[in-house]
């Protein structure tokens, strides 16, 4: 167990639906990042937050929005959902001393877009 | 922009023997090279990470190492054991927050 917490577990949902991923990082982790893993490929980093501010941005689409709370937790927003989203979305948290440290990882929410 | 490439995509090794995954990256201000592992149907770990200030790390039957002027990174696995069987992911730095990340390497290990 990481300590990073992720729910759902699982997801149904239509094609054209919005959906929330909330992900709760380890505690005293200020940074939370959003991964996106479709069947048998790899990592693709969506964003990152730091402390409640938009970090760093990778191949997030325009329909995906996240934030970061004041508490740290984190949600990641999916709306128009197409088939192709369908995927394993992971959030993964880090201390973030200055530098670049071990990520850790969530339990991964499974999205199925039907 | 940058990026990150791993080989092979998939290895087949006979249980005992070793195992090498090598990834090439195009950042030379690239300074932190972690080793991901992922089991099926679980999440990521961290089994190994080097920094850019040394050129080899070992953690009993894995190590990494690392040639800056060649700019490639590559995970060894000595003794494979059916444990290793897994997805193997590295990645390097863009920034002093922001990693980019390899294809992955599946690793089948042969009884």
């Amino acid at each position: 167990d990481s300590g990073v917490t992720q729910t759902p577990k699982h997801l149904i949902t239509a094609t054209g639906q919005r959906v929330t991923l909330r992900c709760s990082p380890r505690s005293g982790d200020l940074s939370v990042y959003w991964y996106q893993q479709s069947l048998d490929q790899g990592l693709q980093f969506l964003i990152q937050y730091y402390n409640g501010e938009e970090r760093a941005k990778g191949n997030i689409l325009e329909r995906f929005s996240a934030q970061q709370f004041p508490d740290l937790h984190s949600e990641l927003n999916l709306s128009s959902l197409e088939l192709g989203d369908s995927a394993l979305y992971f959030c993964a948290s880090s201390p973030q001393t200055g530098v670049l440290n071990e990520q850790f990882f969530g339990p991964g929410t499974r999205l199925t877009v039907l | 922009g940058e990026n990150v490439e791993q080989h092979p995509s998939t290895l087949s090794v006979q249980e005992g023997d070793s195992a090498v995954i090598k990834c090439t990256y195009s950042d030379s201000a690239s300074n932190y090279f972690p080793w991901y592992k992922q089991e099926l149907g679980k999440r990521p770990q961290l089994i190994i990470d080097i920094r850019s200030n040394v050129g080899e790390k070992k953690d009993q039957r894995i190590a990494v190492t690392l040639n800056k002027t060649a700019k490639h990174f590559s995970l060894h696995i000595t003794e494979t054991q059916p444990e290793d069987s897994a997805v193997y992911f590295c990645a390097a730095s863009i920034s002093n927050y922001q990693l980019i990340w390899g294809a992955g390497t599946k690793l089948i290990i042969k009884p």
